[in-house]
């Protein structure tokens, strides 16, 4: 079962623009992290944000979270043609422990 | 740096094989997991292991088996392979030290069935 959803699915930018994602949750959570996906590579842990916790950052990824509206952002600062990457929101929730992911935001950064 | 290593990048296997697909972490993590991903559909769990010879049921374990014999490996098995297993499949562990601690996963296993 899908609990995150990001949007958008596709996000296309010039460098040094900044790039917002959104994921939104349907049930409670522990924990909510974000990570990226290079093109055919396996997942790479960015940040992570607890319940109880509003906002983080991390260099130039900044998080939000909103647990009554059961959603978060991740904002990238500055980007960079690196980032070019899908971000992937997963929410760890209290009842099982799993960690379930979305479908991701496909982020292209244009030099 | 935690390594999760995939024992291969690309695998052709034909309908009705049996296919082993291996995962090896080099930081003494209890926890593995199987995931596959498509497109769409994003990362969905097969199997997780929380401990050695234990196993336990994600979300899409149909036509699917696990291995823990070592805390350091935990295999996938397809017992008889079928072309909607045509996926790129990511393992990946974590300590249990802290519910809140990280996967670390593999560079994935893009397996073709035909």
């Amino acid at each position: 079962s899908q609990q995150g959803e990001e949007d958008p699915q596709a996000l296309s930018i010039q460098e040094g623009e900044n790039a917002t994602m959104n994921c939104s949750y349907k049930t409670s959570i522990n924990n909510l992290q974000w990570y990226r996906q290079n093109s055919g590579r396996g997942l790479v842990h960015l940040i992570l944000i607890r319940s109880n916790e509003r906002e983080k950052h991390s260099g130039r990824l900044r998080v939000t979270l909103d647990t009554s509206k059961k959603s978060s952002s991740l904002l990238i600062t500055a980007s960079r043609a690196a980032d070019t990457a899908s971000y992937f929101c997963a929410t760890l929730t209290p009842s099982n422990y799993k960690l379930t992911f979305g479908k991701g935001t496909l982020l292209t950064v244009n030099p | 740096d935690v390594k999760v290593t995939q024992s291969s990048r690309y695998l052709v296997k034909r309908t009705g094989e049996k296919v082993f697909l291996e995962c090896v972490q080099d930081m003494d993590h209890e926890n593995m997991f199987w995931y596959r991903q498509d497109p769409g559909l994003g990362l969905r769990l097969i199997y997780f292991s929380y401990d050695v010879k234990m196993k336990e049921k994600g979300d899409i374990p149909e036509g699917y088996s696990v291995s823990r014999e070592k805390k350091e490996r935990f295999s996938l098995i397809l017992e008889s392979a079928s072309t909607n297993q045509t996926s790129m499949y990511l393992c990946a562990s974590s300590s249990p030290a802290d519910r809140n601690s990280p996967l670390h996963f593999g560079n994935g296993t893009r397996l073709t069935v035909t």
